[in-house]
């Protein structure tokens, strides 16, 4: 079945910083592929997302590239920022009658001033 | 504007209580879907509606597990007799597509009903 592995948590790194979370996916056929983030005390949202192979879905500084070949979306940002400390959601979106997202386990992500 | 709203927002049953989560989506909005998150662990997909219809309940993981959207709005999930393994973050989202066409078409999430059952 469909399924999303992300990197394991939690993250600790210090402001400025350069983030990755890795990230990738089993999925018949082609998948639209998302970033969600959950800020402390709120609830999911997305950051971003990829529609087809070798988009780049960009947000926020966040960036991610829809690679096929490796079935993977990992998250980039250059330079962190203490207010991007929360939980990181990797997930695919299948053609199907219900397009439900299917998520991977999250990373915490953790920002040192 | 008004986003997804659910309530209540904590709830503690104790087991066997039945339970009822509700959902207020996004005015407009034609597609409904229920996740469950377990502490640690990503959304799983429980029900999916389109309107009123509840097209999807291939994640319901019991027959205690009970959804419905009678006027294609308000959506209530209820559980019977709760164990503790229910326990988790009832997510509710809804987007404006069918999920027929939705593939692009963002899904808003509630902030969720943590429920919590001793």
């Amino acid at each position: 079945g469909d399924s999303v592995t992300q990197m394991e948590g939690p993250v600790t790194l210090s402001e400025e910083a350069c983030l990755t979370i890795n990230c990738t996916y089993t999925a018949t056929g082609y998948p639209s592929l998302f970033w969600y983030v959950q800020y402390p005390g709120e609830g999911l949202q997305l950051l971003l997302k990829a529609t087809k192979a070798d988009d780049k879905g960009s947000n926020k500084g966040f960036e991610a590239t829809y690679r096929k070949e490796t079935t993977s979306f990992h998250l980039e940002k250059g330079s962190v920022q203490v207010s991007d400390s929360a939980v990181y959601f990797c997930a695919l979106r299948r053609y199907s009658s219900a397009s439900k997202i299917i998520f991977g386990s999250g990373t915490r992500l953790s920002i040192r001033p | 504007g008004a986003g997804v709203s659910q309530s209540p927002r904590y709830k503690v049953a104790k087991r066997g209580q039945d339970v009822a989560l509700r959902c207020d989506p996004i005015s407009g909005h034609v597609s409904l879907f229920w996740y469950q998150q377990a502490l640690g662990q990503g959304p799983e997909f429980l029900t999916y509606f389109q309107n009123e219809a509840q097209l999807d309940k291939s994640g319901l993981p019991s027959d205690r597990f009970f959804a419905e959207r009678p006027e294609g709005s308000v959506s209530t999930l209820k559980i019977q007799r709760t164990q503790q393994e229910d326990s988790a973050v009832y997510l509710c989202a809804s987007s404006l597509q069918p999920g027929t066409s939705g593939l692009t078409d963002t899904q808003y999430f509630g902030p969720g009903t943590r429920l919590t059952v001793l």
